[in-house]
């Protein structure tokens, strides 16, 4: 089915230790957003992406990264990773930029 | 800049009652609004949103909103609560078209009691 894919769905890190969310979406949106959801907060924008080539920050971006080499892909890394980043993340994309926006699952996280 | 409150972060219904889940907005320019609705173990999905068209906008699973700009509300109801309806619901709002214009609340997770 078409959508946003996310994976892995959960992983474990020691702190220190680095690794990619993988996102991919089959759509053709041109915009594609990474959140973390924590209890209680709400969702926060991490990074966020209008196109290939094209990324920019979002509210909480420090200890992230992203790249958007194609429309498809939007990978976030997370280098050095702190007990802080214990999180849900969230990838989502959109193709109109009404504010309609299509979710993935989710890539629970801890970081021990 | 825009935000959203959401008053109630748990709300406990028994099967059948009236649901109403409270949301208040604040935004400088006439809002774009929104509820998403995340059931247990997946990512959010569109329940409605307004877009200043008709101020009662219906949804999915007969859930509905009304614009009171007055009140600067935008609260969700459904007249009869169903088990399938417990999930955690998110309002939000937006200035404009684009990315990056949307502003989440902090959620209000919904309890339907049998």
């Amino acid at each position: 089915n078409a959508g946003v894919t996310q994976t892995p769905k959960f992983r474990i890190l020691k702190i220190g230790q680095s690794m990619t969310l993988q996102c991919a979406q089959d759509m053709n949106h041109n915009y594609m957003y990474w959140y973390r959801q924590d209890p209680g907060m709400g969702l926060k924008l991490i990074y966020y992406s209008v196109g290939a080539g094209i990324t920019d920050k979002g509210e909480v971006p420090n200890g992230y990264n992203v790249s958007r080499s194609t429309t498809e892909d939007f990978p976030l890394r997370l280098e050095l990773a702190a007990p802080s980043q214990t999180s849900v993340y969230f990838c989502a994309s959109e193709g109109s930029g009404a504010n309609v926006l299509t979710f993935g699952a989710g890539s629970r996280l801890t970081v021990l | 800049a825009q935000s959203v409150t959401q008053l109630g972060s748990h709300v406990s219904v028994s099967e059948g009652a009236l649901v109403l889940l409270r949301c208040n907005y604040s935004s400088s320019v006439p809002p774009y609004l929104f509820w998403y609705v995340q059931y247990p173990n997946q990512g959010l999905q569109l329940l409605l949103k307004y877009t200043s068209a008709a101020t009662l906008v219906k949804g999915i699973n007969g859930f509905e909103a009304e614009f009171k700009k007055s009140e600067t509300s935008f609260h969700l109801t459904k007249p009869s609560a169903h088990m399938s309806d417990a999930a955690e619901y998110f309002c939000a709002v937006s200035d404009r078209a684009g990315a990056n214009n949307l502003f989440f609340g902090t959620g209000t997770r919904l309890t339907v009691i049998p």
